[in-house]
């Protein structure tokens, strides 16, 4: 059984803090990662993807990916009340996607 | 389209009766996904669409549940019976290549 665990929240952070969101994954032999966010009542929209070890920047988000502790993390800097979303980790294994449970995340103003 | 096109947006039906959710992918994606959220939930996966290849039904809950893709474009999600533990959003996702998913608005399922 393929399994992407999170951290359901919600987590909390006031404006301008930095959020960090965590996700674990039980399959060594996974690919490719991703992060989602999800307003409520919206579809799923992909904003960061991470493939190797390391860290990946793309404006306020940071993916951070530890293969070796199946572990991937996204930093978002200088959150914003427009943050606050759903969170979705998912792991891809070939062509399929597995989908952690979400981080509800609330930036406080 | 411009985007992954799914109806109706909202369907309200009777146990027992039997629901057809539609999926219409990005022009030009060969993968076409079907996922499942209930209320505060993540996304539960039901099957997977490669080209012409036999999909993964591996999600599917049960034999009530089937799917379909004509033609390689255009998917039918189909419940037949619907049970109220179905109420949920259903979600498809197309893709062109495996890495990145394209989510249509879903829709929402109400069973009573």
């Amino acid at each position: 059984q393929k399994e992407v665990e999170q951290n359901s929240g919600p987590l909390s952070v006031p404006e301008g803090a930095i959020a960090s969101l965590n996700c674990t994954y039980s399959d060594r032999g996974s690919q490719s990662f991703f992060w989602y966010r999800q307003y409520s009542g919206k579809s799923p929209e992909l904003i960061m993807s991470i493939y190797s070890n390391g860290d990946k920047e793309d404006g306020r988000f940071t993916a951070q990916l530890n293969k070796a502790s199946q572990y991937v993390s996204l930093l978002i800097r200088d959150s914003q009340p427009s943050d606050s979303a759903t969170y979705l980790c998912a792991v891809s294994y070939g062509q399929n996607f597995v989908f952690g449970p979400g981080t509800r995340l609330s930036v406080l103003p | 389209g411009a985007g992954v096109s799914q109806s109706p947006s909202n369907k309200v039906t009777e146990k027992g009766k039997d629901v057809e959710l539609r999926c219409d992918p990005i022009s030009g994606h060969t993968a076409l996904y079907w996922y499942r959220q209930s209320l505060g939930q993540g996304l539960e996966f039901l099957i997977y669409f490669q080209g012409n290849s036999a999909p993964d039904k591996s999600g599917l809950p049960s034999d009530r549940f089937s799917a379909e893709r004509t033609g390689g474009s255009v998917s039918t999600l189909t419940i037949q019976r619907t049970q109220q533990e179905d109420s949920a959003v259903y979600l498809c996702a197309s893709s062109r290549q495996p890495a990145t998913l394209h989510f249509g608005n879903g829709t929402r399922l109400t069973v009573t």
